[in-house]
């Protein structure tokens, strides 16, 4: 199985923050990893695929860098509608694992 | 706009099966260009994925549950169903079904969009 290992896994920022989150995966994945935004009680939302690929309606704040085994989701200006959990997935292999997840957390 | 919506119990006793439906609207889950899975995250804690079917019925589940799990599709009535037997408390969880976005057309795997809102499924006597 391909590990997803992501960092930190709690993030406390303020509105206006630049905020990165990391994803490593245990081999390389190419491009093929997807990002996701989950509040509580509501399921997972796509944000990014093919590690760069902003999905269609996500605010371009929000931006997706990286190949092989390392990988970045930036939130360039942080937005109160930000505070959520952050998993990765890599798409690269049929086990699709995700990362343990980032919560953002208000400072 | 697809919509999927997941039902069945939200209490299974210890060592029987766990039964729940995806019912897709807004979609077919009989169009050859995705896979339909579900994925599964326990309270406070990540995500898992669970198994996946195409529409001709082809399947495949993740290794650490391939054993437990049957993943069968109606597409009469436009829904796909999970299986998992024998369940121990540390199969509750929320249960997700979600559309399967392949990387490439040969592939059966992706990332995963649109999802269900969840069904809670606790294992309790």
């Amino acid at each position: 199985d391909i590990q997803m290992t992501q960092s930190p896994s709690t993030l406390s920022a303020s509105v206006g923050d630049r905020v990165t989150i990391t994803c490593r995966a245990s081999h390389n994945i190419s491009s093929w990893l997807a990002w996701y935004q989950q509040k509580p009680g509501k399921p997972p939302k796509l944000l990014i695929y093919k590690a760069s690929s902003l999905e269609s309606g996500v605010p371009s704040r929000f931006s997706g860098s990286g190949s092989g085994t390392q990988f970045t989701l930036t939130i360039s200006s942080l937005q109160p509608d930000d505070f959520a959990s952050y998993y990765c997935q890599q798409c690269f292999s049929y086990s699709q694992t995700f990362g343990q997840g980032t919560k953002v957390e208000i400072k | 706009q697809l919509q999927l919506q997941e039902s069945g119990p939200g209490l299974v006793k210890p060592s029987e099966t766990l039964s729940l439906t995806c019912t897709v609207s807004g979609g077919s889950i009989s169009n050859s260009d995705y896979y339909w899975g579900w994925i599964r995250q326990p309270p406070g804690k990540g995500l898992e994925w669970i198994g996946s079917i195409n529409y001709r019925g082809s399947t495949y589940y993740n290794p650490s549950l391939e054993s437990r799990v049957t993943i069968s599709g109606d597409t009469s009535k436009n829904q796909f169903s999970l299986k998992l037997s024998a369940v121990t408390a540390a199969d509750t969880a929320v249960y997700h079904c979600a559309r399967v976005n392949l990387i490439v057309a040969a592939a059966w795997w992706g990332w995963f969009d649109p999802w269900g809102q969840g069904t809670l499924v606790t294992v309790s006597s």
